[in-house]
This record gives structure tokens, C-alpha cells and sequence, in this order.
């Protein structure tokens, strides 16, 4: 069974703080790899889709980046603001979406 | 253009009867996903269908669950004879493309939370 392994489980920074976390898988025979970010009583919210070893993806002050041949993506936060608070989750496309855990950030004001 | 909608959102049963979960996937998607969210657990991949067509039934169990894409309306994930171990969150997905298609985006919906008493 594939593991998909997110670090840290859970996550707490001031404003202002920059933060990442990882997500890390065993196999390189993938078709992508998701990030999601989810707030309580919502749906998942898609962030990104990488394909490529080296995908550098952004999306405002969130970024990730891709590394296939090791087995790990990052996700970065710069400057942490309270309504950046929710559990980001990785997943990765195998013909169908394996989920980690997730990292359940908190960001104070 | 909608997202993916679920309904009921809330939805409560006694044990031994019968829960149905409607998902209406987004606007010209015509793949469906269903996830379940078990207390305490990730999210976890139950069914993909397409169409009329079970794609991907793996992580469904063998018994007393079901679902269907059927040509008009929506998916429809039926569990049979239902137990206090059903309670979880069961939550939909659709994209356009299959998964297979390496940068199709899967967008979910708020999920339907089923308690069993």
C-alpha cells in the first residue's frame, strides 16, 4: 500500500512567519501530485497540480515545489497571515488520489 | 459555474437502514470520486466512476455499499443496512478529464457527514 507521509502533523507560527512543510512518497510512477487546503466544514480547496521533476508552482504568497527523484514536495508560506489557518494536504495521483494526513497550520495573530 | 454539490450535508440514520449520498458534479465533468473521512483519518479513496461505468471501485467495501453515475442526474453512493462504523464524512469529487490526465484538477465538494445511532 502506498504511504503518503505529510511533516509536521500540525503547525503553529505568528503572523508574519514564513512556514513550509513536506510531503513525502515512496514512488517516482505517479501522474501528479496534489495540494489541497481545507478548512473546517468546507470543501478542499485545490492549490496545485505538479507533474514534472523541478515544478515550481505559485499562487499569490504559497508556492511548492516538486522533486520526483527523491520522493518529496514542498509547500511554502511567506508571511503567515490568520487567514492562511487550515489543514494542507498533499496527495498523489496513482489513477486515483492517495491522501497524507495533512499539516494542520495555525497562524496567530 | 457551480461547484460540486453534496447533499444531504448532514444526514442521520438507525442502524439497518439505508443512507443515500448525492453528489452533482461541477459543469461538464464527467468523472466522479468518491472519498470517505473516517473519525480521525485521512481522507480515504472509496469509488471513481465515469458515466454509467464503475472505473475504479478498490476502495469500497464488498458489502452493503454502492454507487452509481447514471447518464442523467447525479452520483449516487447508496449503503445498505447501515452500522455505527459508517459514520464518517463522505466526500465527492469530479474533474473534467480521467485521472490518468496528469494535470486535470480534482475539485471537491463539502462532504456529507453521516452519524449512525
Amino acid at each position: 500500500i502506498l504511504n503518503v507521509e505529510q511533516s509536521p502533523q500540525s503547525l503553529h507560527v505568528q503572523e508574519g512567519d514564513s512556514t513550509n512543510f513536506t510531503c513525502s512518497f515512496p514512488s517516482s510512477n505517479f501522474y501528479a501530485l496534489h495540494w489541497y487546503r481545507w478548512e473546517t466544514a468546507k470543501s478542499p480547496e485545490a492549490l496545485f497540480v505538479m507533474t514534472l521533476n523541478g515544478d515550481e508552482k505559485k499562487k499569490g504568497r504559497i508556492s511548492a515545489t516538486l522533486n520526483t527523484k527523491e520522493g518529496y514536495s514542498y509547500l511554502y508560506i511567506k508571511g503567515s497571515q490568520p487567514e492562511d489557518s487550515a489543514t494542507y494536504l498533499c496527495a498523489l495521483n496513482t489513477d486515483k488520489l492517495i491522501f497524507g494526513t495533512g499539516t494542520r497550520l495555525q497562524v496567530f495573530p | 459555474n457551480a461547484g460540486v454539490m453534496q447533499n444531504p450535508r448532514h444526514l442521520v440514520r438507525r442502524r439497518g437502514q439505508e443512507a443515500r449520498l448525492r453528489c452533482s458534479p461541477m459543469k461538464g465533468h464527467s468523472h466522479v470520486y468518491w472519498y470517505r473521512q473516517l473519525p480521525e483519518e485521512g481522507l480515504k479513496f472509496m469509488v471513481y466512476l465515469q458515466k454509467e461505468n464503475i472505473i475504479d471501485e478498490s476502495g469500497m467495501p464488498k458489502e452493503r455499499f454502492s454507487a452509481e453515475f447514471p447518464k442523467e442526474g447525479p452520483s449516487i453512493l447508496r449503503i445498505q443496512q447501515v452500522v455505527r462504523g459508517d459514520s464518517a464524512a463522505y466526500f465527492c469529487a469530479s474533474s473534467p478529464l480521467g485521472t490518468a490526465n496528469s494535470g486535470n484538477t480534482i475539485y471537491f465538494g463539502e462532504g456529507s457527514w453521516l452519524t449512525v445511532v
